[in-house]
């Protein structure tokens, strides 16, 4: 059940634009996105519930595909404060728990 | 105060040892969670308490023994470990029990280390 991300780590230059995907085998309910800086706590980012709008703020911003069960991050002219470790939390039914991906390492470098 | 303070944020024990981390969160929530996060893989949920009632219990060694008093603390107490508990647990709260309606409020964690 555990949501499967990719890629595992990305490096880019500042400005550069990123995809982070995160796929499930099952149907999801919501997609709850957060980002973990080095030796910080994660913070959440956004959720995306299932026949929801496309979500964002700033130049960060996701979207949730119902029939692939993907949800993507989408990071724009990135600066390096995005720099992190990027998870996807993944619910499947409005009673289960969220189940989580490994992770995504995005090295911003200027 | 930061919204949710774990502490120690280090700590380093024997296997026979006995001790305990704690958590606060100030943010008035009613949900508390424990969470293990080793290198490279998912978060592992441990615990969840709502209005200090356990709601969920991942399986979890009985050398890991949690203990909610009230709303606003979350103790996990640590006996007989093993070296493959070293990793960083972190401590979460929310407004309420369900994950779908909001967000989780993670602290800095604490890194434990099992010689």
């Amino acid at each position: 059940q555990q949501p499967v991300q990719s890629p595992q780590a990305v490096i880019l230059r500042e400005g550069e634009d990123a995809v982070i995907n995160c796929s499930s085998s099952k149907a999801l309910y919501s997609v709850h996105w957060y980002r973990q800086k080095h030796g910080e706590a994660p913070v959440f980012l956004m959720i995306l519930l299932k026949g929801g709008e496309q979500k964002g703020h700033d130049k960060i911003s996701a979207s949730f595909n119902e029939k692939k069960q993907q949800s993507s991050l989408y990071l724009t002219a990135s600066q390096l404060s995005y720099s992190g470790t990027y998870f996807c939390g993944t619910i499947i039914d409005s009673n289960y728990q969220l189940i989580w991906g490994a992770g995504t390492k995005l090295i911003i470098k200027p | 105060e930061t919204g949710v303070t774990q502490t120690p944020r280090h700590l380093v024990m024997g296997m026979t040892n006995k001790k305990s981390l704690k958590c606060e969160q100030h943010l008035g929530h009613n949900a508390m969670y424990w969470y293990k996060q080793s290198a490279k893989k998912p978060l592992e949920l441990m615990f969840v308490y709502s209005l200090e009632e356990r709601v969920e219990n991942n399986s979890v060694p009985s050398r890991f023994s949690p203990e909610c008093p009230n709303s606003s603390h979350l103790f996990l107490h640590l006996h007989t470990l093993q070296p493959e508990d070293s990793a960083l647990y972190l401590c979460a709260s929310s407004p309420g029990r369900h994950w779908v309606s909001g967000e989780l409020f993670f602290g800095e964690g604490s890194r434990l280390t099992v010689l």
